[in-house]
């Protein structure tokens, strides 16, 4: 089916360690996005990508590696994981940076604990 | 200040209910109004979205957005249990927009 999945759906890990989340979009959209969801700051953008091999910080990029060597791809690494990396990741695309009609779609979200 | 503005809630209307979601917001670049809707474990859509001032009315949804306050509202009338979700605003313009932090919305039977 076309979409968007994210995987692994639910990670625990522990601090110090490198987690990767997985992202793959079927649509050949242009844009992706990686969001944290925390409760009191609400969804925040991390890091986004325009195109394969163009990535751009953004709200809060700190500790956080993105890659894009395939349109449908967009993995985000987490280094060395902290504590405060514990949340909810959504994993996003888009045809375009998401203005007016032109939709951001949202995966199923990545629930990641660092213990 | 925070670009974008929005009270968590949780707000609790009981069934038929008119529902009235507000958003305020500083950049006043901002053209286009998106809201979107999440339901619980659930990624986030795309509910409506408007352009500059105005209403925008569908179905039991009616966006509004008043630019010389920078003021966004989502009305929710004959409000249903499958309402129940949180709704974030999202104002932007060229660029990718600014999520609010979403109102947790709970319509009782």
């Amino acid at each position: 089916d076309a979409g968007i999945t994210q995987s692994p759906r639910y990670k625990i890990t522990e601090t110090g360690r490198q987690v990767t989340l997985m992202c793959h979009q079927t649509w050949s959209h242009s844009y992706m996005f990686w969001y944290r969801q925390d409760l009191g700051h609400g969804l925040r953008l991390i890091y986004y990508s325009a195109a394969a091999d163009i990535t751009d910080k953004g709200e809060v990029p700190d500790g956080y590696v993105v890659s894009r060597s395939k349109t449908e791809n967009f993995p985000l690494t987490l280094e060395s994981a902290t504590r405060s990396q514990t949340s909810v990741y959504f994993c996003a695309s888009s045809a375009t940076e998401g203005s007016g009609g032109n939709t951001i779609y949202f995966g199923e979200g990545s629930w990641l604990t660092v213990v | 200040q925070k670009e974008v503005e929005q009270d968590p809630g949780p707000l609790s209307v009981p069934e038929g209910a008119i529902v009235s979601l507000n958003c305020t917001y500083s950049n006043s670049a901002f053209q286009y109004f998106m809201w979107y809707r999440q339901y619980s474990r659930k990624g986030p859509e795309l509910l409506m979205y408007t352009y500059s001032s105005g209403n925008k009315e569908d179905g039991r949804f009616t966006a509004q957005v008043d630019k010389s306050s920078k003021y966004i509202s989502l009305f929710i009338r004959d409000s249903q249990p499958s309402d129940s979700a949180t709704y974030l605003c999202a104002p932007g313009g060229s660029y990718i927009p600014t999520f609010g932090r979403g109102t947790s919305l709970i319509v009782h039977p």
